[in-house]
């Protein structure tokens, strides 16, 4: 059964850095998503990305998140200058038109 | 705004005990219902899902949920659970509109089943 598969698992940075986080979604999937979940807390909507666009995105998702679909497989996520409340799980998921969305395992981000 | 209400978030069985979690949505519009289920050291997993049609909905596992329109709730019920039930449970709401589905969630109701 295809998977959505995310690395790296555990991502550990230091404040200000640069981080990407990369997912490969299901291969006949168009629609692309990110969440995460900060620890104690609900899951929250980042990004939504279809036709090599963003279609929504929260007001958490500012200027120093960006994603990406470089190559027709990857799907990433950058933060450009991570904060330490951007340290939580980040899950990639992938859905068919109108369908049920697919989760990847998700990375765990720890901003020191 | 959209949000979503899971009432348990500790809930603590003993095997063949029935279980049912509570989950409200406020959203007056139509919505798609889902509960995902994370085992440990697993991914988010669908359990079941309503989109339309047959309020009561099954699920894997044994599991089934109820869309009640008027209570905007979509409680999930196993009748017999089991050790291996033991995992994280979430309730989540989606518009079933445009390109954009992103889902709201529930806090998420930790699910421990003693053998």
């Amino acid at each position: 059964e295809p998977e959505v598969t995310q690395t790296p698992s555990h991502q550990v940075t230091q404040m200000g850095q640069e981080v990407i986080l990369r997912c490969v979604p299901i291969s006949n999937h168009l629609y692309f998503y990110w969440y995460r979940q900060i620890l104690g807390q609900k899951v929250e909507f980042l990004v939504s990305f279809y036709n090599n666009e963003i279609s929504e995105k929260s007001e958490i998702f500012d200027d120093q998140f960006s994603v990406e679909r470089p190559d027709g497989s990857n799907f990433t996520l950058k933060i450009r200058s991570t904060k330490l409340e951007d340290s939580a799980m980040y899950f990639c998921a992938s859905s068919a038109i109108g369908d049920t969305q697919y989760f990847g395992p998700g990375t765990r981000l720890t901003v020191l | 705004a959209q949000s979503v209400s899971q009432h348990n978030h500790h809930v603590i069985l003993s095997e063949a005990a029935s279980l049912e979690l509570g989950c409200n949505y406020s959203y007056g519009g139509t919505v798609n219902l889902f509960w995902y289920v994370q085992y440990p050291g697993q991914h988010l997993q669908l359990l079941l899902k309503y989109f339309s049609g047959d309020p009561l909905v099954k699920g894997i596992k044994g599991f089934e949920a109820e869309f009640i329109k008027s209570k905007f709730s979509f409680n999930l019920r196993k009748p017999s659970v089991q050790w291996s039930d033991t995992a994280e449970y979430f309730c989540a709401v989606t518009r079933p509109s445009g390109n954009n589905r992103k889902l709201i969630w529930g806090l998420g109701t930790s699910l421990a089943v003693n053998p």
